[in-house]
């Protein structure tokens, strides 16, 4: 039984279109987090986002936006895609505002 | 600027020998560090944690040391066995915020049969 899951797994788009990854925890954690692995790996936190308040790091575009439905879900919609914006993506969870412990398994966003 | 830093892109090890996973900052105001493996195509798992008020912290056969003054942690792997294969990610933060770590390159271990 998946505890993050994320989808989709892949995602191919050209630049300018507008695409959204879901994301989903089954563990009851209060805090959801986006990061993106870069080129050369270094994983980069995005967003957080707990109890209704969203953390953005400040380098993030503001083409990136975390929605959140509920507790449970943080899906990222991204705007008007980018070559630059081609990498892995990962979604985390987070009992209170602790370190992520939880991450799914990826989406490998690519775009041309 | 890196503020975490794993030097070693990659590391051979043979079955029941020790690994040694090397991580080093920067920031001297990071006062807790966790270890993350990952296998291919799988998010990262966390294995282990250590706060600065401690300079060892053992689960199991994963053992992560804390060296303040040098700015530099390891994780020690004894026996290492082959279903440890993978990345494994140091990550550093001040406070123990998931909002504030930060994340080294990874290190590649391979256990060799």
């Amino acid at each position: 039984d998946t505890a993050v899951s994320q989808t989709p797994k892949y995602l191919v788009t050209q630049m300018g279109n507008d695409k959204s990854i879901k994301c989903e925890q089954n563990l009851g954690h209060d805090t959801m987090y986006w990061y993106k692995q870069d080129s050369k790996k270094f994983l980069k936190i995005m967003f957080s986002y707990n109890n209704k308040e969203l953390i953005i790091n400040e380098t993030v575009p503001n083409r990136f936006s975390p929605k959140s439905p509920d507790k449970a879900h943080l899906n990222l919609h991204i705007n008007s895609l980018e070559l630059g914006d081609s990498a892995v993506y990962f979604c985390a969870s987070s009992q209170a505002l602790g370190p992520p412990l939880h991450f799914g398994n990826g989406t490998r966003l690519t775009v041309t | 600027d890196q503020q975490v830093k794993q030097n070693s892109p990659s590391l051979s090890v043979q079955e029941g020998r020790i690994s040694i996973l090397n991580c080093d900052y920067t920031n001297s105001m990071f006062d807790y560090f966790l270890w993350y493996k990952k296998y291919p195509a799988e998010g990262p798992t966390f294995l282990i944690s250590i706060s600065s008020i401690k300079d060892k912290n053992e689960d199991g056969r994963f053992t992560v040391f804390l060296n303040k003054s040098a700015k530099h942690l390891s994780l020690h792997i004894v026996p290492s066995q082959p279903g440890d294969s993978a990345v494994y990610f140091c990550a550093a933060s001040v406070g123990n915020y998931g909002q504030n770590f930060v994340f080294g390159p990874g290190t590649r271990l391979s256990v060799l049969p």
